[in-house]
């Protein structure tokens, strides 16, 4: 079974500058997607940024981008130019893309961003 | 587009009473999930439905937990009897089609803001 792990529960970041949150994954496919994840306080969860694993390019997204290292399994978020409004929980999550698998997505414990002005 | 709606947001009860949870999801999305998400740890997918089927329920508790999607729309999450574990914001998401585009990623799941549920 496939397990995703965030060992940081907590992490701080400076307004304007760059903080990077760790995920790590177990799993035994060769192919699959990873997402980040953004929970505000008592708001929706959105989707920040996807990998997909067959491409060895790193997925980016404005101020947000991702540290895939598909051998080590570890894909990691960088925030870079931190604003007020990245405050939130990070959750890392997992997808397989095998034949037959549903669309279930396989959540790390979460990291509670906070960005001091 | 509207997104998933979610009623009612918050909701406090004693143990041993029942709780129910609505969820409609995006317009013309074929999958709906409902995932638990207890203070602390990630969300777990409790139960979710292609259309008006079950493709996967296998950690949802079904001696208390219930849930149905009649109509292949929107959903109903049950909890007879409530116990102080289930304590949590019960998570309803949705996505195009679980079927399909798998690989391009454009099946991405849309999450509603949730239903905080207090059993005291």
């Amino acid at each position: 079974a496939q397990t995703v792990t965030q060992s940081q529960p907590e992490m701080s970041v400076q307004e304007a500058e760059t903080v990077t949150l760790s995920c790590t994954y177990d799993t035994s496919e060769s192919d699959y997607y990873l997402f980040w994840y953004k929970q505000p306080p008592s708001r929706q969860m959105i989707l920040v940024i996807r990998q997909e694993a067959y491409k060895q390019q790193n997925a980016t997204e404005n101020r947000f981008s991702v540290n895939f290292q598909k051998a080590a399994k570890s894909f990691s978020l960088k925030i870079s130019d931190s604003q007020l409004g990245d405050a939130a929980m990070y959750f890392c999550a997992y997808r397989s893309v095998r034949s037959g698998a549903t669309n279930k997505l396989i959540f790390g414990t979460g990291t509670l961003l906070a960005v001091q002005p | 587009e509207a997104g998933v709606a979610q009623s009612p947001r918050y909701k406090i009860i004693e143990k041993r009473q029942s709780v129910a949870f609505w969820c409609n999801p995006i317009s013309g999305h074929a999958t709906l999930y409902w995932y638990q998400q207890i203070l602390g740890q990630g969300p777990k997918l409790l139960i979710q439905f292609q259309n008006n089927g079950v493709v996967d329920d296998s950690q949802l508790p079904k001696d208390r937990f219930s849930a149905e999607r009649l109509k292949g729309v929107d959903s109903t999450l049950k909890i007879q009897p409530a116990k102080l574990e289930d304590s949590a914001v019960y998570l309803c998401a949705s996505s195009l089609d679980r079927s399909g585009s798998l690989r391009d990623g454009a099946n991405v799941l849309t999450f509603g803001a949730g239903s905080r549920l207090t059993v005291l």
